[in-house]
Order: C-alpha cells, then sequence, then structure tokens
C-alpha cells in the first residue's frame, strides 16, 4: 500500500481481556517496528520484525506482550489479560530494510484504552 | 545507553518567529538521524533525514543540522505560522531501530 496501515484506530478494552493491533507496513518493506507512547511519556520501542524473525524484541514489557509477522508483510502485536498501564498509543513504522539508510514510515497509530 | 535530550521541553511564540529546536544525543556512534512532527492524536511525519556522511539537510522553511561529534542537531524553523504547532521530535537511527528523544511541544499563535 501507499503507506503503513494500523487497526483498529481507537480501542477499548475492558481490563484482563486479550487485544489484537494490527499492522499493514508498505508493500515491499523488509522492516517492522513496534512503539508505544503513554500519555506524557516518549517513544518507546518494543519489538522489530526483519521478514518474519524478531532479532530485537528487547523492548517487549512482559510477557502478556506477543507479536508476529506473518508472509513479511502484517503483523499483530497481541496483548493478553490487559491492565490498566497497557493505555497507551501503538504505533507501527516500517522501512526497506532494519537500519534503512532512507528512513521510517509511521502509521497514524492505534489508541489503545483499557477501562 | 544511548540518551536523546531535546531543549526546550515546550515553546510558545508568536507567529513569524524563526525557531530553533535542540536534540543532543550521548553516544555519536550513530548511523542517520531523523526529524519527525507529531500532531496531538496522530502518528509520526517525518520531516528531514540526515544521513550520517552529511551535515544538514533542506525542505522549505525547515533547516536541520546534525554535529556527531559534539553529540547533537538543531532543528531551525524559519518564518514560524500557526500551523507548525505539532511536538517535534528527534531520532536516532541506531544499527536496527530508532531511538527518540524526549521532544519539545511547539505552539504558534496568531
Amino acid at each position: 500500500g501507499a503507506g503503513v496501515s494500523q487497526s483498529p484506530s481507537n480501542k477499548v478494552t475492558e481490563k484482563g481481556k486479550d487485544v489484537e493491533l494490527r499492522c499493514d507496513p508498505i508493500s515491499g518493506h523488509t522492516a517492522l517496528y513496534w512503539y508505544r507512547q503513554s500519555l506524557g511519556q516518549g517513544l518507546e520501542f518494543l519489538i522489530y520484525f526483519q521478514g518474519n524473525s524478531a532479532p530485537d524484541k528487547s523492548g517487549l514489557p512482559s510477557d502478556r506482550f506477543s507479536a508476529e509477522r506473518t508472509g513479511g508483510s502484517v503483523s499483530t502485536l497481541t496483548i493478553q489479560r490487559t491492565q490498566q498501564e497497557d493505555s497507551a498509543v501503538y504505533l507501527c513504522a516500517s522501512s526497506l530494510v532494519a537500519g534503512d539508510y532512507y528512513g521510517y514510515t509511521f502509521g497514524s497509530g492505534t489508541r489503545l484504552t483499557v477501562v | 545507553k544511548q540518551e536523546v535530550t531535546q531543549i526546550p521541553a515546550a515553546l510558545s511564540v508568536p507567529e513569524g518567529e524563526n525557531l530553533v529546536l535542540n536534540c543532543s544525543f550521548t553516544d555519536s556512534a550513530i548511523y542517520n538521524l531523523q526529524w519527525f512532527r507529531q500532531d496531538p492524536g496522530k502518528g509520526l511525519t517525518s520531516l528531514l533525514l540526515i544521513q550520517s556522511s552529511q551535515r544538514e539537510q533542506t525542505s522549505g522553511r525547515l533547516n536541520a543540522s546534525l554535529d556527531k561529534s559534539s553529540g547533537r542537531s538543531t532543528l531551525y524553523i524559519a518564518a514560524s505560522q500557526p500551523g507548525d504547532s505539532a511536538t517535534y521530535l528527534c531520532a536516532l537511527h541506531n544499527t536496527d531501530k530508532l531511538i527518540f528523544g524526549t521532544g519539545t511541544r511547539l505552539q504558534v499563535f496568531p
């Protein structure tokens, strides 16, 4: 596609429920990144994919968080047993390759609210 | 560990002023540096990308410079407009991911 697409744009869920966030990167981009932006906080790296593998998942805050990528394209970030502190905007970005010389393109994000 | 700091944290100016936003980092072993803007409730829009071998980039009223030896980058906004109001983020390309600064929240009033 022309840009990075994320869905849903907004998600309200009850504490304890599981949620799935989706990211559709730019066609042909092999690297995909997930970031989190909590209210009043900076952008926090979560995980990145090169193809379908995740060389760096060091930013995942707990084992309730997981992500996968299939077909070198769409990625899903799953949060199990959501907590209120998970409320944040989750941003996805893609680039031609990891550490791309030409920069990263971000999606509009998914605003997650846990009530 | 790379740390990226932006000064000032917030800035409110009348339109027409020329502005300087600062970004400093602790480890000069970076690849590229990218400036983004973020509008409230929106994602990030790339403004300028400075490759590690370059010292500056320009796009319209925006000019960004990079001095790796001193660990600093500056974003210069000429003749600011109310539409420039947003949060500005610098980000370092560090091997396989971006490391973001703390951001500068800019408000330009008419």
